[in-house]
């Protein structure tokens, strides 16, 4: 079935310093979310990508979707202490309709 | 709007005991779909439904039903707790999956 993968588990950033996270299909996606959790928090909904190569900017986060619509990548740039958080990718492929499979995240740990 | 409203917010259960954990929404979303967190581990879909009427099972369904009588409400029912279903239980809800999911605060189980 279909899997999601996210590297790295964990990432420690200097605040300032500039970082990215990695995440890849097993199959084809439809689809790609992205969701951000704050310690003790739920999940909240940063982006979609949808179309192939796609890119998209929220200030200082840069969200791109695969040419294969396999991978996708989030960069944050200047890490600031409000971007301490896991964040996830979740994705939705034709073969498993109905249904969101989420990566295990990366945990941002940020040292100012 | 409240949007997604989960009860209760902590619960602890014998081994053997059955409980049922409520989830509610008011955006007149048709897709509602419960994940358990655990540690390393990212949301895992335990059971979705893309309708009043309509479920089915996601990757971990096992000790767990569901139902949805109406579009509002998709309560999850623990049949017979077991320590391994200790975890943080999220429902969420969408337009449909297509869209962005909205999550509950949670619900933390433990189960000794």
């Amino acid at each position: 079935g279909q899997q999601v993968m996210q590297i790295p588990q964990y990432q420690h950033v200097q605040e300032g310093e500039d970082f990215t996270t990695y995440c890849n299909s097993s199959t084809t996606l439809s689809n790609i979310q992205w969701y951000k959790q704050r310690p003790g928090g739920h999940p909240v909904f940063l982006i979609q990508l949808v179309k192939s190569g796609e890119v998209k900017k929220q200030k200082r986060l840069t969200f791109q979707f695969g040419e294969a619509k396999k991978n996708s990548s989030l960069h944050i740039t200047a890490t600031q202490t409000t971007d301490v958080g896991t964040y996830f990718c979740a994705g939705q492929s034709a073969d498993s309709w109905g249904k969101l499979q989420f990566g295990a995240g990366t945990q941002v740990v940020v040292t100012p | 709007n409240a949007g997604v409203t989960q009860t209760p917010k902590f619960q602890v259960l014998k081994t053997g005991q059955s409980m049922t954990l409520q989830c509610a929404q008011d955006m007149n979303h048709e897709y509602m779909s419960w994940y358990r967190q655990d540690p390393g581990m990212g949301l895992r879909l335990i059971h979705y439904s893309v309708g009043a009427g309509i479920t089915d099972q996601g990757e971990v369904p096992n000790g767990y039903n569901v139902s949805r009588s109406t579009t509002e409400d998709f309560p999850l029912r623990l049949l017979s707790a077991a320590p391994s279903q200790t975890s943080v239980y999220f429902c969420a809800s969408s337009r449909t999956l297509a869209y962005e999911q909205y999550f509950g605060p949670g619900t933390r189980l433990t189960v000794t």
